[in-house]
């Protein structure tokens, strides 16, 4: 299978923590993306980080990718309560199609 | 943000029958859809790429018989779930995808909660 892999499997912090999840994914890439998804809803699209770009800020998240190692790290930092969901990287393989990681399920708590 | 709207959210059928899913882009046209699948607590996988006037094409393990789909206007696709078990019950997705000069950008559907009864 070509699915990346995230860890953690789930996470839970405080509101005001910082929460890092991890991508690693199995073949060369244009760009790897994150999104979110809210239960039982559709994805939505976070941040999309290039290849040849090392990392990436939008607001509240810091994306890193290290193609030699095949990983990325989605970083969000001073967590709210609204922002528990699952998270998936996604990559596109040098196709046009995405293959998502396992996803990363988050829980802040208040 | 192009939108893609997507058509049951939620649906509920008997075994044996037949259940059709829409997923349509609203303010762009889509030469290319893709349908996912997403069992509770797992993440999505590509099931089939929809190709605007031309067959689709399955993922490794996709029973084509199983899931039809049609791709017959730029901005319609859809997914009909064949003769439905309760094992097809299950969160399915469609997205589309705009391509800029590099990199391609997906957008994607709210979703279809299909339990087979």
């Amino acid at each position: 299978s070509q699915q990346g892999e995230e860890d953690p499997q789930a996470l839970s912090i405080q509101e005001g923590e910082n929460a890092t999840m991890n991508c690693s994914y199995k073949t060369s890439i244009n760009n790897l993306q994150w999104y979110r998804q809210n239960s039982g809803r559709g994805l939505v699209h976070l941040i999309l980080i290039r290849s040849n770009e090392r990392e990436k800020h939008s607001g509240r998240l810091r994306v890193t990718l290290d193609t030699s190692k095949k990983s990325s790290s989605l970083l969000i930092t001073a967590s709210r309560a609204a922002d528990t969901a699952s998270y998936f990287c996604a990559t596109d393989g040098n196709t046009d199609k995405l293959i998502f990681g396992t996803g990363t399920r988050l829980q802040v708590f208040p | 943000g192009a939108v893609v709207s997507q058509h049951p959210s939620r649906v509920i059928c008997k075994s044996g029958t037949s259940v059709k899913i829409e997923c349509r882009s609203l303010d762009f046209q889509a030469t290319t859809m893709f349908w996912y699948r997403q069992f509770p607590k797992q993440s999505l996988m590509l099931m089939a790429t929809s190709n605007e006037g031309s067959k689709a094409t399955y993922e490794q393990g996709v029973e084509k018989d199983k899931f039809l789909i049609n791709h017959a206007s730029l901005t319609l696709s859809t997914l009909t779930v064949t003769s439905a078990h309760p094992e097809d019950s299950s969160f399915y997705i469609c997205s589309a995808t705009i391509e800029h000069r590099v990199v391609t950008e997906a957008f994607f559907g709210q979703g279809t909660r299909l339990t087979v009864v």
